[in-house]
C-alpha cells in the first residue's frame, strides 16, 4: 500500500544534542509537510516542500531545518533541542494540484531530556 | 486569512448514542473541508471531506459531514458510535489552489460504556 512512513517513531535525545527524524513516501507526492504537535494541540506547520521548493512558515524557530535529497525523502533536522522541543512531528503529503488533502505518517515521539 | 473555530474541546457520549461534531470556518470562497481522526500517539486520518457538489458527504467508519454554506460549517456527525471511535478530531479547510491547510484545535471524544 501507498503510504507515508516515518522512523524512529520514538526518539529521545539530550537537551542539545542534534537530531534528525525522517519521512519517506511511495505516494509519489510533489508536497510535502512537517508539523509539530503537543499534547492537546493540533498540529503547527513548521516548513513544506514544493518539489525542491522550501517554504518556511514565519514562526519557525531557525533551530529547525528541513532537507529534501528527492522526491521520496524528507529529514528535519533539529540543531539543538531544547525541553520546549518535545512533541509528536508529523510528516505529510499531498499533490500540488490536488484538492488539498493530505496524508499523514504515523508521527515521531521526540523525548528531550 | 482562513479560519477554523471547533467550540468544543472535550465531547463524552455513551456508546450507541448519536454524536455531532461542529465546526465553524471562516474564508472568503467556498473551500476545501475536511475532518481528521487521531488515535493517541497515532498521525492523522481522513474521515471524510468536502470539495463541491452534494453538501452531504459521507466518509469512513460510518461518519458523515454536512456542508452548510450559510451557517460557514462542517459538522461532523455519526448515528451510533463505538468505543473505537474515542480519539480526537480535527476540522480543517484549504483554500482552492493553495498548499496548506488550516486545522481547528480538535475535539476530543470520549465513550461511555
Amino acid at each position: 500500500d501507498a503510504m507515508v512512513i516515518q522512523n524512529p517513531r520514538y526518539q529521545v535525545t539530550q537537551f542539545g544534542k542534534p537530531v534528525t527524524l525522517s519521512c519517506s513516501q511511495t505516494l509519489n507526492h510533489n508536497v510535502m509537510y512537517w508539523y509539530q504537535q503537543k499534547s492537546s494541540q493540533a498540529p503547527k506547520l513548521l516548513f513544506h516542500y514544493y518539489d525542491k521548493d522550501f517554504n518556511n512558515e514565519a514562526d519557525t524557530p531557525d533551530n529547525f531545518q528541513s532537507r529534501r535529497p528527492n522526491t521520496s525523502f524528507c529529514f528535519l533536522d533539529i540543531r539543538s533541542p531544547g525541553l520546549g522541543d518535545a512533541a509528536m512531528y508529523l510528516c505529510a503529503t499531498s499533490w500540488r494540484t490536488g484538492q488539498g488533502e493530505q496524508f499523514f505518517g504515523p508521527g515521531t515521539r521526540l523525548t528531550v531530556l | 486569512a482562513q479560519s477554523v473555530t471547533q467550540p468544543d474541546i472535550h465531547i463524552t457520549v455513551s456508546e450507541g448514542a448519536s454524536l455531532e461534531l461542529r465546526c465553524n470556518y471562516s474564508y472568503g470562497a467556498t473551500p476545501y473541508l475536511f475532518w481528521y481522526v487521531q488515535s493517541p500517539g497515532q498521525g492523522l486520518q481522513l474521515l471524510l471531506k468536502y470539495f463541491s457538489g452534494d453538501t452531504l458527504v459521507q466518509g469512513i467508519k460510518g461518519f458523515e459531514a454536512e456542508f452548510k454554506r450559510s451557517q460557514s460549517s462542517f459538522n461532523l456527525r455519526k448515528p451510533s458510535v463505538h468505543w473505537s471511535d474515542a480519539a480526537e478530531y480535527f476540522c480543517a479547510v484549504g483554500a482552492r489552489g493553495a498548499q496548506k491547510l488550516v486545522f481547528g484545535q480538535g475535539t476530543r471524544l470520549t465513550i461511555n460504556p
